[in-house]
């Protein structure tokens, strides 16, 4: 079984729009984190939520989680061109293990 | 503010021959990771290191892996025997304890 699969695979908006992007796990976590990732770039760290709370903000982006379904989303407001990337969503699986488990993204393209 | 930072950024080298990959994790974090991206696919787990030493592995991390921590800023990655499927990005990451894991920038090896 795949831990972390996000959905859409593909997005592509205009600028200024909203876009929403989803994470499914399968496991029990200790936390969640959403990445981006800039074509053929390094990873950079977006937002980390708990598995006790329910929805985080940072700036333009906002993060729910709800453990009963096992899922998260990752919410850009009015996105801009620059947050053309591919997004992934990665769990701290409960239990004392150390290893991030991605998903395979969601590439968001922001049309000007 | 502080980063991972990972050399070289590219490294082309022959099957069969030896890579190593170095990074400098953020000085006051005590876990240490590398990832692997192959191209068009997820990032994969390798290695966590604590405490100097392994503390959890993957299948892919094989005899052909090894890490170290030489001294009290690096941490490097071995493989000692390249192949072909050993093309990818590989990425250094560290964090404190079950919190953020902060990324490098990314090795791209190409074995030919």
């Amino acid at each position: 079984s795949q831990q972390g699969e996000e959905d859409p695979q593909a997005l592509s908006i205009q600028e200024g729009e909203n876009a929403t992007m989803n994470c499914s796990y399968k496991t029990s976590i200790n936390n969640l984190q959403w990445y981006r990732q800039n074509s053929g770039r390094g990873l950079v760290h977006l937002i980390l939520i708990r598995s006790n709370e329910r929805e985080k903000h940072s700036g333009r982006l906002r993060v729910t989680l709800d453990t009963s379904k096992k899922s998260s989303s990752l919410l850009i407001t009015a996105s801009r061109a620059a947050d053309t990337a591919s997004y992934f969503c990665a769990t701290l699986t409960q239990g004392g293990s150390e290893k991030l488990v991605f998903g395979k993204g969601t590439k968001l393209t922001v049309n000007p | 503010e502080p980063e991972v930072t990972q050399t070289p950024s590219h490294q082309v080298t022959q099957m069969g021959q030896e890579v190593i990959l170095r990074c400098v994790p953020i000085s006051n974090h005590l876990y240490f990771y590398w990832y692997r991206q192959i191209l068009g696919q997820k990032v994969e787990f390798l290695v966590s290191f604590y405490n100097n030493e392994i503390s959890e592995k993957s299948e892919i991390f094989d005899d052909q892996f090894s890490v170290e921590r030489p001294d009290g800023s690096n941490f490097t990655l071995k493989i000692r025997s390249t192949k072909l499927e050993d093309s990818a990005m590989y990425f250094c990451a560290s964090s404190t304890v079950f919190e953020t894991q902060y990324f490098g920038p990314g090795t791209r090896l190409l074995v030919l």
